[in-house]
């Protein structure tokens, strides 16, 4: 049973363009949302965050937005750029435990 | 500030032979996290440690798998035996507390075969 959803395993976007990565949850108790990124042989870096009382975090490029009542949040990159090309993975938690559920990932490819 | 380091970075064995992944985590940080990441998968936690005491081991396979942090800096995690569906990347993180931000390590790539 998957508590996070990804349902795009890769995405392409032309540089300079925006870039929007999308995930869903089924758990109506998840309430901190987290998104990191992964380079090939590398661990995921922490990009940005969102609690479930906000509906938007910006942080320079990226753009988190949560949508509680469908349970989706989606993370935006203005512009694209060739060193955003990674796998980006979507993690929730709830306070209870903290512990973080995981997406399978989406490849953002960003095209010249 | 020194970021989380793993050993070995790749190690291949085979079937029902054992296998040993060490972590050290960035200094301070209390709460270490081994995680396991199955090819086109999200992480998945095994085992999450607060100093040397155990949080969660619920999704840990303890017939195969063990992890220990003695002093409460390091950490070991062993499989014995190995079997083929844990061919995976290890992935040690660390964190202040268990409600702040994780940071990884670049992780261990295990083949069994």
């Amino acid at each position: 049973d998957q508590q996070v959803k990804q349902n795009s395993p890769s995405l392409s976007v032309q540089e300079g363009r925006i870039s929007i990565l999308n995930c869903d949850y089924t758990n109506s108790m998840f309430d901190y949302f987290l998104w990191y990124k992964k380079y090939p042989a590398e661990g995921p870096t922490f990009l940005i965050s969102i609690s479930s009382i906000k509906d938007k975090n910006e942080d320079g490029r990226f753009t988190v937005f949560l949508n509680k009542s469908a349970k989706h949040l989606s993370l935006h990159i203005v512009p694209s750029q060739p060193g955003d090309s990674a796998v980006y993975f979507c993690a929730a938690s709830d306070d209870s435990n903290y512990q973080l559920i995981w997406g399978a990932g989406t490849k953002l490819i960003i095209k010249p | 500030e020194a970021g989380v380091a793993q050993s070995p970075r790749y190690k291949i064995i085979e079937k029902r032979q054992s296998v040993a992944f060490w972590c050290n985590p960035i200094s301070g940080h209390a709460t270490l996290y081994w995680y396991q990441q199955i090819l086109g998968q999200g992480p998945k936690l095994l085992i999450q440690f607060q100093n040397n005491g155990v949080v969660d081991d619920s999704q840990l396979p303890k017939d195969r798998f063990s992890a220990e942090r003695l002093k409460g800096v390091d950490s070991t995690l062993k499989i014995q035996p190995a079997k083929l569906e844990d061919s995976a990347v290890y992935l040690c993180a660390s964190s202040y507390g268990e409600s702040e931000t994780q940071y990884f390590g670049p992780g261990t790539r295990l083949l069994v075969l």
